[in-house]
């Protein structure tokens, strides 16, 4: 079955610190990946997609197929990060449905 | 654009009470969604459209039923509440091009329900 794992609940850096949001999968075919992040008192919006490859905000992850894994990382976590950070696959196809994983707080002490 | 709206922002239901979550979007997307939170997992989904007049089932879609009359508009609908259904439900919105490439899904801001 379709699964994704954010082993972490709860990540917390200091600022200047880089950052690791790990995110591994579970699917046979070839999955769209995802990032989301929910910001306090915001919605839930896309931060990033697999097949971008581009950064954003100065975060960047890389599908590594072999490690089924699609880790979040940022070289300088800054205040501004801590937010609640989702991965969530796709299977593609004609009904774009996700699935998510469970969630990891960042946390950006100063 | 207001984005995806979801009315309300906070209901308490009795145990076998009924009631209407309300999602509107005004961005013409053609695909809409809705998923639910349970506090500490990811969201669910329950309920997914992918045209007015199309719809069919999530992961947990047991105790809901959605209808999609246009293109604006997804209501899901609680039959019966349950203590289980308490929950943070999100609707959600996006336009498919067709190509196979997932579209980007924007989100509303949430319905927090809770049944006693």
């Amino acid at each position: 079955a379709q699964r994704v794992t954010q082993p972490e609940k709860l990540l917390s850096v200091f600022k200047g610190a880089p950052v690791e949001l790990k995110c591994n999968y579970s699917y046979s075919g070839s999955p769209e990946l995802f990032w989301y992040v929910q910001y306090s008192r915001q919605r839930l919006q896309l931060l990033l997609r697999h097949i971008s490859r581009e950064s954003i905000k100065g975060f960047t992850a890389d599908l590594n197929k072999g490690e089924t894994s699609f880790h979040l990382k940022k070289p300088f976590a800054q205040e501004e990060d801590s937010a609640m950070y989702y991965c969530a696959l796709s299977e593609g196809g004609a009904t774009n449905k996700l699935i998510f994983g469970t969630g990891t707080l960042l946390a950006v002490q100063p | 654009n207001a984005g995806v709206t979801q009315t309300p922002k906070f209901r308490i239901l009795k145990i076998g009470q009924s009631m209407t979550l309300q999602c509107t979007q005004d961005m013409n997307h053609n695909y809409m969604y809705w998923y639910r939170q349970d506090p500490g997992m990811g969201l669910k989904l329950i309920y997914y459209s992918v045209g007015a007049g199309i719809t069919d089932k999530g992961e947990v879609p047991n105790g809901y039923n959605v209808s999609r009359s246009t293109t604006e508009d997804f209501p899901l609908r609680l039959e019966l509440a349950a203590p289980s259904q308490t929950s943070v439900y999100f609707c959600a919105s996006s336009y498919s091009t067709g190509t196979g490439v997932t579209d980007t899904q924007y989100f509303g801001p949430g319905t927090r329900l809770t049944v006693l």
